[in-house]
C-alpha cells in the first residue's frame, strides 16, 4: 500500500487567498484525521471523519476552515480566507478501529502563508 | 486546552546511555496510549502502545510505563543509538478513536 498521500508537500500563498490541502487515505480504513502540527501547540486534532461522516471538528480553529470528505478515498481540509498564522504543517491521518496501532500519517503539507 | 502533556521540548543523551521521555494527561476516559516517532519532513509514525489496563509494555529496547494514578507515563529506550534522534509525541485514544498528541519532545542521542 502506498500509505496516506498527501498533496502539495508545499504551499506559498497570499494572505486571503483561498487554500486547499488533500488527502487520499489508506484503503480500507475508515477513520480519517486532519492535524496541525505548531510549536506552541504540538500535533493539534482540527477535525476527524468516521466512514465520511464528520464526527468532531471542534478543533478547527475557525469559520475560515473547513474540512469534506465526499468519498472514502479523498478527504480536503480549506481556509478561505488564508492568514499568515495559519503557516504550519498539515498532516492527514487515517486509521482503523484498532486500538493498538492508532493512526498511520502522510507526509504532510507545509503551508506559508505571506 | 491541552489534554496530553509533554513537558520536556528536547532531552539529550549519551549513546549506549538509557532515554526517558515523560507524558502526563489530563482525561481518564483515554484507554490506549502511544508513542509516536518523528524524523524531519516525514509523518509521524507508530512506535509502540499500551492498554489503560496494563501498566508495562515492552518492545525491544522500547519499553513504555503507565501510571494511571498520577495519569502519567514514560518512554525508556535502552541503549540509546543515534538512529533514535527524532521528535517523539506521546499520544491518548479518546472514546471515539480520535488520537491526542502532546507537543513532542526532541531526543538528541549523542554518539
Amino acid at each position: 500500500d502506498a500509505g496516506v498521500i498527501q498533496s502539495p508537500r508545499h504551499e506559498v500563498t497570499e494572505m486571503g487567498q483561498e487554500v486547499t490541502l488533500r488527502c487520499k487515505p489508506i484503503s480500507g480504513h475508515d477513520y480519517l484525521f486532519w492535524y496541525r502540527q505548531t510549536m506552541m501547540r504540538g500535533l493539534e486534532l482540527l477535525i476527524y471523519f468516521n466512514n465520511n461522516v464528520p464526527i468532531d471538528d471542534s478543533g478547527m480553529p475557525e469559520d475560515r476552515f473547513s474540512a469534506k470528505m465526499p468519498n472514502a478515498s479523498f478527504s480536503t481540509l480549506k481556509i478561505q480566507p488564508s492568514e499568515p498564522r495559519d503557516s504550519a504543517v498539515y498532516f492527514c491521518a487515517s486509521s482503523l478501529r484498532r486500538r493498538d496501532r492508532g493512526a498511520f500519517f502522510g507526509q504532510g503539507t507545509r503551508l506559508t502563508v505571506v | 486546552d491541552q489534554q496530553v502533556k509533554q513537558n520536556s521540548p528536547s532531552l539529550s543523551v549519551q549513546e549506549g546511555r538509557i532515554s526517558i521521555l515523560n507524558c502526563d494527561y489530563t482525561n481518564s476516559m483515554f484507554d490506549y496510549f502511544l508513542w509516536y516517532k518523528k524524523y524531519p519532513a516525514e509523518g509521524p509514525t507508530f512506535l509502540i502502545s499500551i492498554s489503560s489496563i496494563k501498566d508495562k509494555n515492552e518492545d525491544g529496547r522500547f519499553t513504555v510505563f503507565l501510571n494511571k494514578s498520577a495519569k502519567h507515563l514514560s518512554l525508556h529506550i535502552v541503549p540509546s543509538q543515534p538512529g533514535d534522534s527524532a521528535v517523539y509525541f506521546c499520544a491518548a485514544r479518546g472514546t471515539g478513536n480520535q488520537f491526542y498528541f502532546g507537543t513532542g519532545t526532541s531526543l538528541t542521542v549523542i554518539p
